[in-house]
Formats: structure tokens, sequence, C-alpha cells
């Protein structure tokens, strides 16, 4: 089946620092998602790609949906501490509404 | 708009009994989705619907899973007996046409 590699794994950064993370695939995507979970929720989706080469903005953050559709990259600008939680990218294919979800990445704020 | 409602939030069971887990979507959404959540295998798909039928289960790990949606404004996972390696959060999610889910807040499932 399909699988999503997502890294890093986790981050450790200072308050006001920036924080990339991505995720790649051997298989391609038709739309690429990056949602974020706090503690004890449900995930809560950020932003919603749709074109290959496709970069959207919501807020601070921001996402590119890569040309080659098999990655997709999301950049958190002056990390704040409500930042804090796991973020998880999420791929969709074909007509198929089911989506591959990375493994997360788990990002942590100091102050 | 109250999200998608999952009952209860947190369930502690003794190995072998029957739990079920139930989820409200979001009103007019027609896709409604089962996943599990592990320190191990990350966010699982169990199932899904569509319009209330089931499209694809391959992802029910035995048949000790089953779940239903009898209509379209609710669904339930039953687990039948538990096992103590079920223990994990249960996510539902629903989905309009177009991509991204709306997941509910979970179900914390303990089985001891």
């Amino acid at each position: 089946g399909q699988q999503l590699n997502q890294s890093p794994q986790s981050m450790f950064i200072q308050e006001g620092e920036d924080v990339s993370m991505n995720c790649t695939s051997s298989s391609i995507f038709n739309t690429w998602l990056w949602y974020k979970q706090d503690p004890g929720e449900g995930p809560v989706l950020l932003i919603a790609l749709y074109k290959a080469g496709e970069l959207t903005s919501n807020g601070r953050l921001t996402a590119q949906f890569g040309i080659t559709r098999k990655d997709s990259f999301l950049n958190i600008s002056a990390s704040i501490p409500s930042d804090v939680g796991i973020y998880f990218c999420a791929g969709g294919s074909g007509s198929a509404r089911q989506l591959t979800f990375g493994s997360g990445t788990q990002l942590t704020v100091l102050p | 708009d109250a999200g998608v409602i999952q009952s209860p939030r947190h369930e502690v069971t003794e190995m072998g009994q029957e739990v079920t887990l139930r989820c409200k979507p979001i009103s007019g959404h027609d896709y409604l989705f089962w996943y599990r959540q592990t320190m191990m295998r990350g966010l699982e798909l169990l199932i899904y619907f569509n319009n209330n039928v089931p499209i694809d289960d391959s992802g029910m790990p035995e048949d000790r899973f089953s779940a239903k949606m009898p209509n379209a404004s609710f669904s339930t996972l039953k687990i039948q007996p538990s096992e103590p390696r079920d223990s994990a959060v249960y996510f539902c999610a629903s989905s309009p046409p177009g991509p991204g889910y709306t997941f509910g807040s979970g179900t914390r499932l303990t089985v001891v």
C-alpha cells in the first residue's frame, strides 16, 4: 500500500524560530493536506493543496505541493507556544476518498 | 455546527467485554471514516462509509471488529470480545464532497 515518510519525527525549537517539515512518498498523490493534532483532540485541517506546484499560506503557515506530486512541505514562521502539537501530512489519490497519513512530527516550542 | 461528536471520550473495560463506540457526523457530510491511532502504528484507517454504505473495510483488524451506519447521522464501531491490544484512540471523521476530513475528539479505549 501507499506509505508516506514524514520527517522529522520530532522537533524542539525556540519560540520565534521558523520550522520546516516534509513528507515524501513513492506514489503520486492528487491532494496533499496538513493537519495539526493537539493533546486529547482529533487532527484539525490546516492547509489543503490540490495542484502540483501549488503554494498556499494560512497565516504563519505555508505549504507546498511538490512538482513531482510525491512530496509536500509545511513551514511555520515565527513559532509561538500554541504551535505545540503533532503535525500530520496526508495524501489523497484518484477518486478514492480515503487519505494516507504520515507518521507525524511532534513539535515542541521552548519559551 | 457542533462538529463530529464521539462518545464516550474515555472507555475502560475488561478483556473479553464488548465495547461500542459511537459517532455522529456533521450533517450533510456523505462520507464517514473510522480511524485508530496508536504510538506504534500512527493513524490507521479501519473502515469508511459513503451514504451509509460500507465502501472499504480492509483495515478492520479482525472479525472481532464490526462497524455499522444505520442512518446518515449515526455510526458505531463495536469490538467483541475486546483484547488489551485493542487499546488505542479511535477517531471518527466525516467529509463532505471534496477533500479534507473533520475529525471528532476521539474515544480513548483502555482494555485491561
